[in-house]
């Protein structure tokens, strides 16, 4: 069965760019199987989609969040990565990635908290 | 952009059945997924495409959508079933949408 895990610095400087890193186990994210997203939810709120990304590369995104976000898989390491930049403390959240189809998420992670702090 | 309304809260008694809503413009016309988020842990997919439910789901979870809103509808409700609800669809526009969320409190 398909696992997530989601990896990242924990605590990230306003105006720096964000990294995170999602390993997929159990599966590969080249199979075609899924489409992969990533998602935040800052502390006390909801759930916000910020974009996916499929097998053959093409990406889509929340268009609130286009200019600043990529997302990109490495088939070699098995793991997603979620680029944001200029972040604020409004980018503080858990942040999960997910597996699923276009449209609804079947499988996530048990998501990393991002603090943006000075 | 699309917008879906839920009501922040919904309280049942224990045997009882909760129904949560989803409000949009026009949603019967789209799929309408739910998510069950427990404290501290990540969303579970719980009904998707209005009305299906995922493996190992229990059948005390159903869905259904019609005209502007779309309706979770959990029955013999637990103690357990204490948690945050999201509905969540695609618009063509907006791409993924999420709810606001509902907080279910088993009384």
């Amino acid at each position: 069965q398909v696992q997530l895990q989601e990896s990242g610095p924990g605590l990230v400087k306003p105006s720096q760019t964000l990294s995170l890193t999602c390993t997929v186990s159990g599966g590969s994210i080249s199979s075609g199987s899924y489409y992969w997203s990533w998602i935040r939810q800052p502390a006390g709120k909801g759930l916000e989609w910020l974009g996916r990304i499929y097998t053959t590369g093409n990406t889509n995104y929340n268009p609130s969040l286009k200019s600043r976000v990529t997302i990109s898989g490495d088939t070699s390491k098995n793991q997603l990565s979620l680029r944001l930049t200029s972040v604020t403390a409004a980018d503080t959240a858990v942040y999960y990635c997910a597996g699923g189809s276009w449209y609804a998420f079947e499988i996530w992670g048990q998501g990393t908290m991002l603090t943006v702090s000075s | 952009s699309y917008a879906l309304t839920q009501p922040p809260s919904v309280s049942v008694a224990p045997g009882k059945t909760a129904r949560i809503t989803c409000g949009g413009n026009n949603i019967g016309s789209k799929g309408v997924h739910w998510y069950q988020q427990k404290p501290g842990q990540a969303p579970v997919l719980v009904v998707h495409d209005d009305s299906d439910r995922p493996s190992g789901i229990p059948e005390r979870f159903s869905g259904s959508n019609s005209e502007n809103t779309a309706t979770l509808t959990i029955s013999r409700v637990e103690a357990g079933d204490e948690a945050d609800y999201y509905c969540q669809v695609w618009d063509r526009s907006s791409d993924v949408v999420f709810g606001g969320g509902t907080k279910l409190t088993v009384l």
